[in-house]
């Protein structure tokens, strides 16, 4: 069975600072892996995706994420966060078809 | 661009009435997906359709039912609506041929049921 689990439901940065959110998954293969983004109001957007390729994966609006097999952890990070970046923040693990996260909530302070 | 539109935003129905939500993707994809999203639990899987006529459950199908009968449209059917169904729903696509597939989300459908 597959699963993700987000470690924090809530994080709360100020603008211009580093951006952590946290992701662990399980998985019995090779997993994809994915975050999506929800402003609000809006449908979830693809953020980037790891598939096997470089661990390093760079995505939208200056967010990468790095695959880390030995602590099955694929972390989103940004270094300097905008105001424009809170939202939901939702880590997914895909097999036979996508299973969420809880989702984090990203805020961010002037 | 691709495109999923749902049919409403917002839904307000009573105890017992049959509702459906309807979702149109114009990419020609062979996936289609419906998802509930309740705040801390995330999205979760009601039902999918990897083919015109074919469906399968998802984590949470009780309750509800699906109808695909073209490529580009994937109907969501409360039978009998329940208070507990009163969420968010999400419709989405995506291309066939194994995992690693992005999908691609409508705006969500929120509905209540009184």
């Amino acid at each position: 069975a597959q699963s993700v689990t987000q470690l924090d439901s809530h994080v709360s940065v100020s603008e211009g600072t580093p951006v952590l959110l946290r992701c662990n998954y399980s998985s019995s293969y090779s997993p994809s892996l994915f975050w999506y983004v929800q402003h609000p109001n809006k449908g979830l957007q693809l953020l980037l995706k790891y598939t096997s390729a470089a661990t390093l994966v760079k995505g939208i609006n200056g967010f990468e994420a790095e695959f880390k097999k030995s602590e099955t952890s694929f972390h989103l990070t940004k270094p300097s966060a905008h105001m424009s970046d809170a939202a939901e923040y939702f880590c997914v693990v895909s097999g036979r078809h996508m299973r969420f996260g809880a989702g984090t909530r990203l805020t961010v302070k002037p | 661009d691709v495109k999923v539109t749902q049919s409403s935003r917002y839904l307000v129905k009573r105890t017992g009435e049959k509702v459906f939500l309807e979702c149109v993707q114009d990419m020609d994809h062979e996936n289609m997906f419906w998802y509930r999203q309740d705040p801390g639990l995330g999205l979760r899987l009601i039902y999918f359709s990897y083919d015109v006529k074919m469906k399968e459950k998802g984590d949470i199908p009780e309750g509800y039912s699906v109808s695909r009968e073209k490529k580009e449209r994937f109907s969501l059917i409360l039978e009998s609506a329940s208070t507990n169904q009163t969420s968010m729903y999400l419709c989405a696509s995506g291309q066939g041929g194994g995992s690693g597939k992005e999908q691609y989300f409508g705006p969500g459908t929120r509905l209540t049921v009184t």
